[in-house]
């Protein structure tokens, strides 16, 4: 069955990018859109945005203009960079599947932590 | 935005009772158009990620006990888990996707009495 996992380190320094991939394995990229969902230790979940199969994408603009997403078809992979990152970016980040734009998010990836810090 | 919030914080149940969790959101998610309400009830256990239940307020995802039902609609919203079990034991996220900013409320921890 189609699932998914994210990659990247779990370490980043104040005010640098934080990059992260989530691979696709057992289905295929094409259609549906793809999030990125973000938790901070012991708090709620955050959205952070979202790409389609096609590229199109936006972002939670409580992070600003922080955020970029991207998509690779051929490797059946999705992207995010999050830039200047303070403390309070370190948190369990999630991508995530959406049959469409307005449809909830049925698969979700394990998981990884990114810790902010020097 | 569209701010979900959820009540209780948390509640303890015994096992085999009913768990009754709410959730409001500061607009309505209704569509007239298609008569459908863009909620959706996610669970999380400990160390792991959340797990979606219901859709449309009220649809629950194939596999998902008949123990949890979703109600409401609008801007009111409730999940019920019937019969507690205590794989039950999480914390329950409501979450609206009427808009491209999607939102979650804080969530409702459940635990066993």
């Amino acid at each position: 069955q189609v699932q998914l996992q994210e990659s990247g380190p779990g370490l980043v320094k104040p005010s640098e990018t934080l990059s992260l991939t989530c691979t696709v394995s057992g289905g295929s990229i094409s259609s549906y859109y793809w999030s990125w969902i973000r938790q901070p230790p012991g708090k709620g979940l955050e959205w952070i945005g979202y790409i389609s199969y096609s590229g199109s994408s936006t972002h939670n603009p409580s992070l600003k203009s922080r955020v970029t997403i991207s998509v690779d078809t051929s490797k059946n992979q999705f992207s995010l960079k999050l830039t200047s990152v303070t403390a309070a970016d370190t948190a369990v980040y999630y991508c995530a599947r959406g049959w469409g734009l307005f449809d909830p998010f049925d698969l979700w990836g394990q998981g990884t932590l990114v810790t902010v810090s020097s | 935005d569209t701010v979900m919030t959820q009540s209780p914080d948390s509640l303890a149940v015994s096992l085999g009772e009913r768990a009754t969790l709410n959730c409001k959101s500061s607009q309505s998610v209704f569509f007239s158009s298609n008569n459908k309400n863009y909620l959706a009830w996610y669970q999380q256990k400990a160390g792991q990620p959340p797990k979606l239940l219901i859709y449309w307020a009220s649809s629950r995802v194939s596999g998902v006990p008949d123990r949890f039902s979703g109600s409401g609609s609008g801007t009111d919203f409730t999940l019920t888990i019937s019969n507690l079990q205590a794989e039950d034991v999480a914390v329950y996220y409501c979450q609206q996707y009427s808009s491209t900013l999607f939102t979650f409320g804080p969530g409702t921890k459940v635990d066993i009495k």
